[in-house]
């Protein structure tokens, strides 16, 4: 079985830009968590969506945002990107059809740097 | 709010050795807990959990953690490394759902 995957795994990109990151969970998972990890602040959860609607949300700014999709694939975008956001963008991938899980599965993640 | 305290930052030890990394958690409501390891450009992998039962729980690679509540604490322990478990762990919780917060890590170094 695939695990997750995450596009692209390499970004560079300039401050004030956007950038959208994608997420593809394990088959079968419903629900797709977003965690930020940084030298200075670890890791910090973001938000996690189940079955389109987000079901909990961590504490950062407006400008970070995500979305779900039908086929459970999840993508996150960061508007108006300042240097601290430069970071490795972590997704999990959970609760398959028809249980309840709290074993969370990591992608390699998105290594993020903003210049 | 929940929050979790990994007390060393870096654990050096020799191969074959005994290790434990210790990890202490805060929370107002019951919790499940988690050990992941991170290898250097790879994202998490979990070692282990404890959602409930029995308070010694076995993982992947030999390791195990015992869970105690009195103490709040879930060390990670294993009885004999290797080189190959040089990487960094994070200990986890979380009250019932899927959010995690993670400690800030404990980097394992383990030398020949």
């Amino acid at each position: 079985k695939a695990g997750v995957t995450q596009t692209p795994r390499y970004l560079i990109k300039t401050r004030g830009q956007q950038v959208t990151l994608s997420c593809s969970p394990i088959s079968g998972h419903r629900s797709v968590s977003w965690y930020q990890q940084t030298p200075g602040q670890g890791l910090q959860f973001l938000f996690e969506y189940f079955s389109e609607t987000q079901r909990n949300k961590g504490n950062f700014p407006g400008r970070f945002s995500g979305r779900q999709f039908s086929n459970s694939r999840s993508e996150m975008n960061v508007s108006t990107l300042e240097l601290g956001d430069s970071a490795l963008y972590l997704c999990a991938s959970s609760t398959p059809s028809g249980t309840v899980s709290y074993e969370q599965y990591f992608g390699p993640g998105t290594r993020l740097t903003v210049t | 709010a929940q929050s979790v305290t990994q007390l060393d930052s870096q654990v050096p030890v020799f191969e074959e050795a005994p290790v434990e990394l210790r990890c202490n958690y805060s929370s107002s409501v019951s919790v499940y807990l988690f050990w992941y390891v991170q290898y250097p450009n790879q994202g998490l992998q979990l070692l282990l959990k404890y959602l409930s039962g029995s308070t010694l729980v076995k993982g992947i690679n030999g390791f195990e953690a015992e869970f105690n509540k009195s103490q709040t604490s879930f060390h990670l322990r294993k009885p004999s490394v290797h080189i190959s478990d040089t990487a960094e762990y994070f200990c986890a919780v979380s009250e019932k759902t899927d959010k995690l917060i993670f400690g800030t890590g404990t980097r394992l170094q383990v030398f020949p």
